[in-house]
């Protein structure tokens, strides 16, 4: 299947400072990405759907200008979380669709564990 | 999006067939059924999904009742590779339409 990679897959930053996390789908181009939060021992939690050369939707309750998404490429989407805080720790993953493809299921990357100390 | 209702969690011996079940009972005739699966620490993976008819791939068979109101996932024989959290998802099949996320089911492979 298609291949969708994440990076950095782990890292720790102090609270106040902001943090970018890159999303690249490496073999289809990708007009659609979608970016999740996954805290410990529960479900994986959809924060925004980003499009390609347009603003991002945010889902019901998650801060936009807190987690600004930017979908520059068909290949490449970014995740900036601004002022992070403790509580923003989680594992955040993204994945996308290949729109050249038949069937319709989401490539998943292998996630970015934030810490914020 | 449907609901859907997965058992909190599974056991199965290495070797055996394992079955997780699924129900949907207010599944849309225009929805499909996907299953993903998340190994500890990782991103989901697909693994099949289906509208009415049986499916079958290289991972696993995924078997649809006749009302479509419930659905169950086989591995048809289990390794301890797969001990994941098992994801059962209902959703259209168009454009780029999200994926809500339940709980799951967390499948234990036993040695």
């Amino acid at each position: 299947g298609a291949v969708v990679s994440q990076h950095p897959s782990r890292v720790i930053c102090k609270s106040g400072t902001s943090v970018k996390i890159e999303c690249r789908s490496l073999d289809f181009q990708a007009t659609t990405m979608f970016w999740y939060r996954q805290f410990p021992k529960q479900s994986l939690m959809l924060m925004a759907t980003s499009n390609e050369g347009s603003k991002a939707t945010y889902e019901q309750g998650v801060e936009k200008d807190k987690f600004l998404i930017n979908h520059a490429s068909l290949t490449l989407s970014t995740l900036t979380v601004t002022s992070a805080h403790p509580e923003d720790s989680s594992f955040y993953i993204c994945s996308a669709r290949d729109p050249s493809g038949e069937s319709y299921e989401q490539y998943f990357g292998p996630g970015t564990r934030l810490t914020v100390t | 999006d449907a609901k859907t209702t997965q058992p909190t969690s599974m056991d199965c011996a290495e070797g055996r067939a394992a079955n997780l079940p699924c129900n949907h009972s207010t599944i849309s005739g225009n929805e499909y059924v996907y299953w993903y699966r998340q190994i500890h620490s990782q991103g989901p993976q697909y693994i099949i999904h289906g509208l009415k008819n049986n499916e079958t791939n290289e991972m696993a068979s995924l078997i649809i009742t006749e009302d479509r109101k419930s659905s169950t996932l086989i591995l048809p024989h289990a390794t301890l590779r797969d001990t994941a959290v098992y994801y059962c998802i209902v959703r259209v099949n168009f454009g780029n339409e999200k994926l809500t996320f339940g709980t799951g089911t967390r499948l234990t492979i036993i040695p």
